[in-house]
C-alpha cells in the first residue's frame, strides 16, 4: 500500500523558519511534490523533488532523501500570508497520492 | 495562464439524484483527475484519465463514474447521490511527462447531498 505522514498542525511566528516533514511509504516512486492551499482556495503547486537534496525557490525550499523515504518543506521569513495548509504528494505512475495536509498558522 | 474551470462552485442535490460535475481545461493537457477533499482525510483520488475516452479508477471510485469524450473536458458522475458523498470535489490537469509542472487545480465544487 501507499501512505504519507505529515504533522496535522504547525504554529510559528512571523519572520521565523518552519519545517514541515513528510514520510512516505510507496511501491513506486518518481518524486515528492508540495502544494499550498489557502482556506477556500484550490491547491497550488510549490515544488517537486525527484533526486536527493535541497531545491530552493525564494523563501521556500524542499528536501528529499529517497533512502529514508523522507522529505520536508522549509519556509523562511514567514509571513502572515503563508498561513495555509501544505500537502506533500508522492508521484507515482500517472498520478499523485496526497498526504492529509499540515495546517500552518503564522502568528503576528 | 492554464485554467481549469469547474462548472459549479456550490451545489445542493437530493439523495438519489444523478449528479454531473463538469471540468474543462484550456491547455491541451493529456491527464485529468478528480479528487475529493474531506477534513482530516486530505485529497483522495476518485478517477483519472490519461487520454480521451481512457479512464482509470483511483482509490475511491465506488459510487462514481467519469466521462472523457473530448480532451479538454472530464466529467464526474454520481450515479445516485448519497449523503456520504457530501464533499469538496477538485478537478486537476497536467501534461504528460512534465513532473516539474505539477497539477493545476480548479477552484472546486462544494457538493452537499441532502
Amino acid at each position: 500500500g501507499q501512505s504519507l505522514e505529515q504533522p496535522s498542525e504547525v504554529t510559528a511566528v512571523e519572520g521565523a523558519i518552519v519545517q514541515i516533514n513528510c514520510t512516505y511509504q510507496t511501491s513506486g516512486f518518481y518524486g515528492l511534490s508540495w502544494y499550498q492551499q489557502h482556506d477556500g482556495g484550490a491547491p497550488t503547486f510549490l515544488s517537486y523533488n525527484a533526486l536527493d537534496g535541497l531545491e530552493e525557490t525564494g523563501r521556500f525550499s524542499s528536501f528529499l532523501s529517497r533512502s529514508d523515504s523522507y522529505g520536508y518543506l522549509l519556509l523562511q521569513e514567514l509571513q502572515m500570508k503563508d498561513s495555509a495548509s501544505y500537502f506533500c504528494a508522492v508521484e507515482g505512475t500517472y498520478k499523485y497520492i496526497f498526504g492529509t495536509g499540515t495546517r500552518l498558522k503564522v502568528l503576528a | 495562464d492554464v485554467k481549469v474551470t469547474q462548472s459549479s462552485r456550490y451545489l445542493v442535490k437530493r439523495t438519489g439524484e444523478k449528479v454531473f460535475l463538469e471540468c474543462v481545461q484550456d491547455m491541451d493537457h493529456e491527464n485529468m483527475f478528480w479528487y475529493r477533499q474531506d477534513p482530516g482525510l486530505g485529497l483522495r483520488l476518485i478517477y483519472f484519465s490519461y487520454d480521451v475516452k481512457m479512464k482509470e479508477k483511483g482509490d475511491i471510485p465506488e459510487g462514481y463514474s467519469v466521462s472523457r469524450e473530448k480532451k479538454e473536458r472530464f466529467s464526474l458522475i454520481l450515479e445516485s447521490a448519497s449523503t456520504n458523498q457530501t464533499s469538496m470535489y477538485l478537478c486537476a490537469s497536467r501534461p504528460t511527462g512534465d513532473y516539474d509542472y505539477g497539477y493545476t487545480f480548479g477552484s472546486g465544487t462544494r457538493l452537499t447531498v441532502v
